[in-house]
């Protein structure tokens, strides 16, 4: 069972702006934020945006990260066919003394 | 140019037990935090475990608490999974990764383990 919830799926049109959440709590997102990572089959996983919200070098900045609370959120702007595929956050929990994961949202752009 | 490369995934039957390896090359290899994340068929993906840079500290999800043992050769550049006790849930890709949640991160292409009588 995932740690984190994020909405199993999300549709937008193309060149439309996507914001995909991801809600934690106290021991994990609020504790030190949510990196995000996009992922498609038969690939290894991409980061996004890490824990506080910067991109790696030769990410988009139609990719943005922000947090609040216990909710993390990553904004696709001016979506792309090239964009479609599956999207998870993740934050360290103290608790748990692990990371955890959410359960992914399936990004379709129409 | 950095490269992680995995190996060691194969088809095992419950109970077993398997070694991934994880070879990498063009980084500070014993500078990194290193981790293991998998990704099962029709599920997200899983973080496994992950060990610091001079091996003195692990973490791993309870799942596989127990029975996964994650370890590092500083001087060969190189990082294992030892899987014992090996269940069906377990099949998995699973993927190497130099600190997956920071923007240096690097990624194998994944060694598929597939754990069935």
């Amino acid at each position: 069972q995932a740690g984190l919830t994020q909405p199993p799926s999300v549709s937008k049109g193309l060149r439309q702006t996507a914001t995909l959440t991801c809600t934690g709590n106290s021991d994990n997102v609020a504790y030190q934020g949510a990196a995000w990572l996009q992922h498609r089959l038969g690939h290894p996983p991409k980061l996004l945006s890490d824990r506080s919200h910067n991109r790696p070098s030769g990410i988009s900045e139609r990719f943005s990260a922000s947090t609040s609370g216990n909710t993390a959120s990553l904004t696709i702007s001016g979506l792309q066919p090239e964009d479609e595929a599956d999207y998870y956050c993740s934050a360290w929990d103290r608790s748990l003394s692990a990371w955890v994961f959410g359960g992914g949202t399936e990004l379709t752009v129409l | 140019e950095v490269q992680l490369v995995e190996s060691g995934g194969g088809l095992v039957q419950p109970g077993g037990s398997l070694r991934l390896s994880c070879a990498t090359s063009g980084f500070k290899f014993s500078n990194n935090w290193l981790d293991w994340v998998r990704r099962a068929p029709g599920k997200g993906l899983e973080w496994v475990a992950n060990i610091n840079p001079d091996g003195s500290e692990t973490n791993y999800v309870p799942s596989v608490k127990g029975r996964f043992t994650i370890s590092r050769d500083n001087a060969r550049n190189s990082f294992y999974l030892q899987m014992n006790s090996l269940r069906p849930e377990d099949t998995a890709v699973y993927y190497c990764a130099t600190h997956f949640a920071s923007v240096d991160a690097s990624w194998g292409q994944g060694t598929l383990v597939t754990v069935s009588s």
